[in-house]
């Protein structure tokens, strides 16, 4: 069956740090990808997708690209604010518009 | 436009009890999925509605059940709680006939069973 799998946390970076938040899945056919992103106490906010092999979703700063060949979809944002300390979560869905797959989260805390 | 709604945003029960939780979904969208996440994990998917029948059902027991109304708003009942079924409870809505249609979630039902 379909699954992700994402670094484990917590990750712990300085204000204007670079970021990578590792994912890789394991699915039939090309699934849509996505990362949310959970700020405490909240639901989950989509923050960024890609629908095919080497698009790149991006959002706020934040970018990953979809690579098939390594089966990737990897975050990264190149200077990190205090403001984006939260959880991430990567995911999947078929192109059957299956429910969402998701990785177990990785909570970022940025300090200043 | 407003998003997707849940109601009670808390709730305490205890065990054996029954509780009954709410989503509106966002308009436009006709298609309402519901989750589980406990807490420090990623959301598990427990069933999805379609045109008022569950279309999928992920691998929650029998205890777990839901319904849609014609106004596309849910409903997810949970009988005979146990302590496992604390968590917070997310509601997504879509559009089913949208290719890749993009699932947006609700802020979340926080139950706990005590």
């Amino acid at each position: 069956g379909n699954s992700v799998t994402q670094m484990e946390g917590p990750v712990t970076l300085s204000e204007e740090a670079f970021l990578t938040i590792n994912c890789t899945y394991t699915a039939t056919g090309y699934p849509s990808l996505f990362w949310y992103v959970q700020y405490p106490g909240e639901g989950l906010q989509l923050l960024l997708k890609a629908t095919k092999a080497d698009d790149k979703g991006s959002n706020k700063g934040f970018e990953a690209t979809y690579r098939k060949e390594t089966t990737s979809f990897h975050l990264e944002k190149g200077s990190v604010q205090v403001s984006d300390s939260a959880v991430y979560f990567c995911a999947l869905s078929d192109q059957r518009n299956t429910p969402l797959v998701f990785g177990k989260g990785t909570r970022l805390s940025v300090i200043a | 436009d407003a998003g997707v709604t849940q109601s009670p945003t808390h709730l305490i029960k205890t065990r054996g009890q029954q509780v009954t939780l709410r989503c509106s979904p966002k308009s436009g969208h006709d298609t309402v999925s519901w989750y589980q996440q406990a807490l420090g994990q990623g959301p598990q998917f427990i069933f999805q509605y379609y045109e008022e029948e569950e279309r999928q059902r992920g691998n929650f027991p029998d205890r777990f059940s839901g319904h849609q109304f014609p106004n596309y708003s849910s409903e997810l009942n949970v009988n005979a709680l146990l302590l496992g079924d604390s968590a917070l409870y997310l509601c997504a809505s879509s559009l089913l006939g949208q290719e890749r249609s993009e699932q947006y979630f609700g802020p979340g039902t926080r139950l706990t069973v005590t």
